[in-house]
């Protein structure tokens, strides 16, 4: 019973290319959750979703990242033209409808912008 | 005001002692509540929900205060094993979860 997948585990970017992580939730989880860690800091919410919706986006910056969920595929979290502020560990959780013990996380994909 | 409190830390410890983390949460629709363990450079991990009643798993204790809006979390005979760092996490409604900061341990030998 594989866990949350993530993947890449490491990405190396230059500033202002793309950078594009993705997330293969548990079986049978139906909801994905993004979250950013920058180094020496606590996990901060970025978006959650749900098969092709968007639920809560309230922490994702309101430029060059954006995220998708599609009916088929994992999730993929997407930034665009990225700075060296962007590095950071970018961990994704699942969860059945009823999350009743709480989040499964990946784990997760280290962004360095060079 | 954030959903989600803790003190950061970090707690510094030796081998064998009593450690107490606390947490407090700013909705008192608040449903449920976990700890998560954190390693270092690691994700995230359910050490153990809490209960009303309070609850244990070894050397470990958690009990959350309803009426003043905390939840605690007790570690025994302290292993250096048990260096992480401590999330609270507390659950409002349906699906969204609120990540405290993190309490730091290290546990010296």
């Amino acid at each position: 019973n594989a866990g949350v997948m993530q993947n890449p585990r490491h990405l190396v970017r230059r500033r202002g290319q793309e950078a594009r992580l993705r997330c293969s939730p548990m079986k049978g989880h139906s909801h994905v959750y993004w979250y950013r860690q920058l180094p020496e800091e606590g996990l901060k919410f970025m978006v959650y979703l749900q098969k092709e919706n968007i639920i809560d986006e309230s922490g994702m910056p309101k430029e060059r990242f954006s995220a998708e969920f599609p009916k088929e595929g994992p999730s993929i979290l997407r930034i665009q033209q990225v700075v060296r502020g962007d590095s950071a560990a970018y961990f994704c959780a699942s969860s059945p409808d009823r999350p009743n013990y709480g989040y499964t996380f990946g784990s997760g994909t280290r962004l360095t912008v060079v | 005001r954030k959903e989600v409190e803790q003190d950061p830390g970090p707690f510094n410890v030796p081998e064998g002692a009593t450690v107490a983390f606390n947490c407090t949460y700013s909705n008192s629709a608040s449903q449920s509540f976990f700890w998560y363990r954190q390693d270092c450079r690691k994700e995230p991990k359910l050490l153990m929900s809490v209960y009303s009643s309070g609850n244990e798993d070894g050397r470990f204790t958690a009990q959350l205060n309803r009426a003043s809006q905390y939840i605690s979390l007790l570690i025994r005979d302290s292993k250096l094993s048990d260096s992480a760092t401590y999330l609270c996490v507390v659950n409002v409604a349906g699906n969204q979860f609120y990540f405290g900061t993190g309490t730091s341990l290290t546990v010296i030998p």
